[in-house]
């Protein structure tokens, strides 16, 4: 059974960088999925952040591109997640999930992160 | 705002068949697939319904899912008080290059 665990601090102050961690068990990072980035909010709906490629290709929310960086790290069987430039508006529960194709059919527990002085 | 659009709330008695909506454009739900998620408040969501009205191993066959042009619906029959939960859509948006959910429908067990 594929298990996803994120893990990162849960306050950040505002104009800093949001990083967090994903560390996947009970199967290889290394497999023919993409791992993902999702978030929510208080009070409001899902938002995908963006997804890595275990050999390193990417892709992100436009609204989201220019902030966001997500890297892979295969020895650890992790992944991660980089969000610079936080505002309050960043404050949200974050998901890690997998993409085996166009859907994600793992999640993590979530984390959440506060943007806060 | 979100791109796919759903209705905030749906409620029904157990036993009951209710379904949700949801609603697109060309760009996602008429030209892609459509997941439907359901999620509990501080667990991670659980995918109910992938490709239109696929459901993954262990998903009760009271969750079906349907498309037809730029909208879906995920119908649930026989409801139960477990079942009381924030339903989410979702789909690739060719336009935007990006995955996109709708807002969430919070089904009440009456």
């Amino acid at each position: 059974q594929v298990q996803l665990r994120e893990s990162g601090p849960g306050l950040v102050e505002p104009s800093g960088t949001l990083s967090l961690t994903c560390v996947v068990s009970g199967g290889s990072i290394s497999g023919s999925h993409y791992w993902s980035w999702v978030r929510q909010p208080p009070g409001k709906g899902l938002e995908w952040i963006g997804e890595i490629f275990h050999r390193g290709g990417t892709n992100s929310n436009p609204s989201l591109k220019s902030r966001v960086t997500i890297s892979v790290d295969k020895s650890k069987n992790q992944f991660s997640l980089e969000l610079t430039s936080v505002t309050a508006a960043d404050t949200a529960v974050y998901y890690c999930a997998r993409l085996p194709s166009d859907s994600f059919d793992y999640w993590g527990q979530g984390i959440l992160v506060t943007v806060s002085s | 705002q979100s791109v796919l659009t759903q209705p905030p709330s749906a409620s029904g008695t157990p036993g009951q068949r209710v379904t949700v909506s949801c609603s697109g454009s060309s760009s996602n739900i008429g030209n892609n697939y459509v997941h439907w998620y359901q999620h509990l408040p501080g667990t991670a969501p659980k995918l109910l319904v992938y490709r239109d009205n696929q459901r993954p191993s262990g998903v009760p066959d009271r969750f079906s899912g349907s498309k037809s042009g730029t909208s879906a619906s995920l119908a649930i029959s026989g409801l139960r008080s477990e079942d009381e939960a924030d339903y989410y859509c979702a789909a690739w948006d060719d336009s935007l290059s990006s995955r996109v959910f709708g807002g969430g429908t919070k089904v009440t067990v009456l």
